[in-house]
Order: structure tokens, then C-alpha cells, then sequence
């Protein structure tokens, strides 16, 4: 099956600083990748939806300046938290989807990156 | 904002029992899936049923739907130890560009 990488898997920064985490679907092309959150056992929130070659589509509630999004490849996504702090740490997750809507819309996740802003 | 209520929350039983965990939803879906997460990873995608579908099976698993209750239910036969995860669903509507909205998720611990 189709696989996606995410790194790094945890990360621990001072407050203040920049923390990027990277998406890559190793055995296909993603068009579109999706950043999720998510806080200890609850479910994901999706954060934004990231398309290759143009903008990312933020949630409603996500800050566009505190949560960059870079799709810059057909196979590479990122996601920077600008200036972390505490609250900023959480559980975040990628997913690469390889098909279209309907039938063929599944994702396919990265492992994780645990972020924990000191 | 997330769309998919579970119950139960949370699930413990022992090896060899059946795992049921429920889905509801608010608005009409182009399908709907059901995801597996371990502890601390990402997640799995276990099966996908259309929105005209009822019913699908994959192995161990059954997935029911029914469109007129917005409502799906997961069923693990013979569970294992190593079925011990959060199990979610997620829907997908229609010109949404691809979202997933999941659910809150169910905890199933299988104990041998």
C-alpha cells in the first residue's frame, strides 16, 4: 500500500523558536495532503488541506501566519509552527490521499510528530 | 468541526469476543470510513462503504450503513490482543475537495 513518511517523529523546542515537519508520500504522487491535530484521546482536527502548486485551505479557527503550509512537490508537504509555544504542543498528522472524491478518497497517514513546546 | 459522534467511547473485552462500535452523523456522505489508530501513531484505513452500499466485509471486519439513520456501525469478530486501538470514522461529502471529518473515536482494549 501506499506509503507516507512524516519526520520528525518528536520534537521538543524552547518556546519562541520555529518547529517544521515534513510529509512525503514515498510510493506515489499526492496532489493533495492534509495536517491534522490532535490532542490526548480525542480525535483529529483537521487543520488545513494542502494542495501541490498553490495555496493551503485553512479551517476555520486555524491561524494561516502560525501554521505555514508548503506543498512545494508532488510528493512533499510541510507544515511550520511559527514562534511555538506550550499550547502549542500537541500530536500532529499528515495524510497523502491517492485518489479523487468518492471511491478512491483514501488517506494515507503519517506516523506522527509528537511536539512538545517547553 | 468534527461531525462523527461513537459510542462507546470506550470498549474492553476479552480474546475471542465480538467488537461492535457505532457511528453517527449530521449531514448526507459521499461514503464513510473507519480508521484504526495505535497508541501514539497514525492511523490505518480498514474499510471504505459508498453511500448506496449497506453492507461490506474485509476479513474479521463488518461494516454496516444505514444512509436513513446516519448512522454505521464496525463489528471485529474473534477479536485479538493486537486489535487493542482507537478505532475512528470518518465521512466525506460532497464538494469538500477530499475532507475527512472523523469521528470522536472508540478505545477498544482486547484483553488475552
Amino acid at each position: 500500500g501506499a506509503v507516507v513518511s512524516q519526520h520528525p517523529s518528536r520534537v521538543i523546542c524552547k518556546s519562541g523558536t520555529s518547529v517544521k515537519i515534513e510529509c512525503r508520500s514515498l510510493d506515489f504522487q499526492a496532489t493533495t495532503m492534509f495536517w491534522y491535530r490532535q490532542f490526548p484521546k480525542q480525535s483529529l482536527m483537521l487543520m488545513a488541506t494542502s494542495n501541490e502548486g498553490s495555496k493551503a485551505t485553512y479551517e476555520q479557527g486555524v491561524e494561516k501566519d502560525k501554521f505555514l503550509i508548503n506543498h512545494a512537490s508532488l510528493t512533499l508537504s510541510t507544515l511550520t509552527v511559527t514562534s511555538a509555544h506550550p499550547e502549542d504542543s500537541s500530536f500532529y498528522i499528515c495524510s497523502a490521499r491517492v485518489g479523487r472524491q468518492g471511491a478512491k478518497n483514501i488517506q494515507y497517514f503519517g506516523a506522527g510528530t509528537r511536539l512538545s513546546v517547553l | 468541526s468534527q461531525q462523527g459522534e461513537e459510542d462507546p467511547q470506550a470498549l474492553s473485552i476479552q480474546e475471542g469476543e465480538n467488537a461492535t462500535m457505532n457511528c453517527s452523523y449530521k449531514t448526507s456522505i459521499n461514503n464513510l470510513q473507519w480508521y484504526r489508530q495505535n497508541s501514539g501513531r497514525g492511523l490505518v484505513h480498514l474499510i471504505l462503504i459508498r453511500s448506496n452500499e449497506r453492507e461490506k466485509h474485509s476479513g474479521r471486519l463488518r461494516v454496516t450503513l444505514d444512509t436513513s439513520k446516519k448512522s454505521s456501525s464496525l463489528l471485529i469478530t474473534a477479536s485479538r490482543a493486537a486489535d487493542t486501538a482507537s478505532y475512528f470514522c470518518a465521512t466525506e461529502r460532497g464538494n469538500q475537495g477530499g475532507k475527512l471529518i472523523f469521528g470522536q473515536g472508540t478505545e477498544l482494549s482486547v484483553k488475552p
